[in-house]
């Protein structure tokens, strides 16, 4: 079956550390999508992706960076410039028209 | 500038009653709206979508919700609230000038009394 997938579901990270969360989708879609869930935020857009080896930063791009060398693959790296990364990440895809946005399973980053 | 607005942080209501969620967006542009629904410790689930066809949307599990470009909102409903509808609901706005850039709301938690 097609999907998105998250790995790892929880991830730990230590002062001064950078982490790279996956996302992989074998949906053939071209857009992928980075968010960042916050308890009474909602979803905010920290990357975005329209097509291979091309990206834009969203809202919050801050202190994150990604990479779209493969169309299947849209890793989010969180830097250590990223002061307060403890949040749920969420990874989407959209084929084309947007009309159906899916999500993976997400990502839970605390900070040790 | 374009964004989305959730009007209602938190709505309660009892079981039986409707359910009334608000949603207004801002934007120079004719924009694709979507409703999703996040159940505790789930994933996204796409309850609806308006893409500039008919005003009125139905979706799944008895919600819809209508889109009035004169008042810039898409808010949805539901006659009559079940125990399962519980949940976080996400307003969410595609507009296709910004290459398909999907904003989200900041999302309305539904609590559902017995």
């Amino acid at each position: 079956d097609g999907g998105i997938t998250q790995s790892p579901k929880y991830l730990f990270r230590k002062e001064g550390q950078n982490v790279t969360l996956s996302c992989e989708q074998n949906l053939n879609h071209d857009a992928m999508y980075w968010y960042r869930q916050d308890p009474g935020q909602g979803l905010r857009l920290i990357y975005y992706s329209q097509i291979v080896n091309d990206f834009q930063k969203g809202d919050i791009a801050e202190g994150y960076s990604v990479s779209r060398e493969k169309k299947e693959s849209f890793p989010l790296t969180v830097t250590s410039a990223q002061k307060n990364p403890t949040a749920f990440y969420l990874c989407a895809s959209t084929g084309r028209g947007n009309e159906k946005l899916f999500f993976g399973s997400g990502t839970q980053l605390s900070v040790l | 500038a374009q964004s989305v607005t959730q009007l209602d942080s938190h709505v309660s209501v009892s079981e039986g009653t409707p359910v009334l969620l608000r949603c207004n967006y801002s934007s120079s542009y004719s924009p694709s709206l979507f409703w999703y629904v996040q159940h505790p410790n789930k994933g996204l689930q796409l309850l609806l979508k308006y893409t500039s066809a008919a005003t009125l949307v139905k979706g799944i599990n008895g919600f819809e919700a209508e889109f009035k470009k004169s008042e810039t909102s898409f808010h949805l409903t539901k006659p009559s609230a079940h125990m399962s509808d519980a949940a976080e609901y996400f307003c969410v706005v595609s507009f296709y000038n910004q290459g398909g850039k999907l904003i989200f709301g900041q999302g309305t938690e539904l609590s559902v009394k017995p």
